[in-house]
């Protein structure tokens, strides 16, 4: 049981748009930074954003995030088959003084 | 541009232990903070301990607190994961992982290729 709660899968046509969600609690998301990141299978994960809604060098802009409350969104537009990974959310919780990650999210581009 | 190589995984037995490695460059290693991440097969990604840059505070998950030590020789460049005590479910990949910024106001920006450890009998 992941601390923080994800979708277990999500799906969309080639060129649409997915949102995939992560919500958590004030000792971990309400009160720190989130951050995304992208895994393809046999594969180790990859940075996607950072402090919420920021995308390092060579991101494409087709890939989003916010926060707000104790939930984050990561935003994928113009969907494209190489994007067919898992994406996780992550953070640190205060509380617990431990990070704490989603249980991860399969997306499918039919 | 940065390199994260880990090393030491193999196949323990239960109650057996293992001392992983991950060797850091193209970065000032001493200067940031760094995380050990794992993954039991076809699982999500597990937090498994923190270590400050200057190796003065350590964090840990429940699930290994007492039975893995977290540790740093930033003078070989080197983030170490000793674990002892081994159990079946610590069977996964074990990342180490660069922090950019400190708990709570930062992310992992970069990360090892993994290594496989598996408990078995």
């Amino acid at each position: 049981q992941s601390v923080l709660t994800q979708p277990p899968s999500v799906s969309a046509a080639p060129g649409q748009k997915v949102t995939i969600s992560c919500s958590g609690s004030s000792s971990n998301i309400g009160n720190n930074y989130v951050s995304w990141y992208q895994q393809v299978p046999g594969k180790a994960p990859k940075l996607l954003i950072y402090d919420n809604n920021n995308r390092p060098s060579g991101i494409p802009d087709r890939f989003s995030g916010s926060k707000s409350g104790t939930s984050a969104t990561l935003g994928i537009t113009g969907l494209q088959t190489g994007d067919e990974a898992d994406y996780y959310c992550g953070t640190w919780d205060s509380s617990l003084s431990v990070g704490v990650f989603g249980g991860g999210t399969k997306l499918t581009v039919l | 541009q940065v390199q994260l190589v880990e090393s030491g995984g193999g196949v323990v037995q239960p109650g057996g232990s293992l001392r992983l490695s991950c060797a850091a460059s193209g970065f000032t290693f001493s200067r940031y903070d760094m995380h050990w991440v794992r993954q039991a097969p076809g699982k999500g990604l597990e937090w498994v301990a923190f270590i400050r840059y200057d190796g003065t505070n350590k964090y840990y998950a429940d699930s290994v607190k007492g039975r893995f030590t977290i540790s740093r020789d930033n003078s070989k460049n080197t983030l170490y994961l000793q674990m002892n005590s081994l159990r079946v479910e610590d069977t996964a990949v074990y990342y180490c992982s660069k922090y950019q910024g400190h708990p709570g106001y930062g992310h992992f920006d970069s990360w090892g290729q993994g290594t496989l450890v598996t408990v078995s009998s």
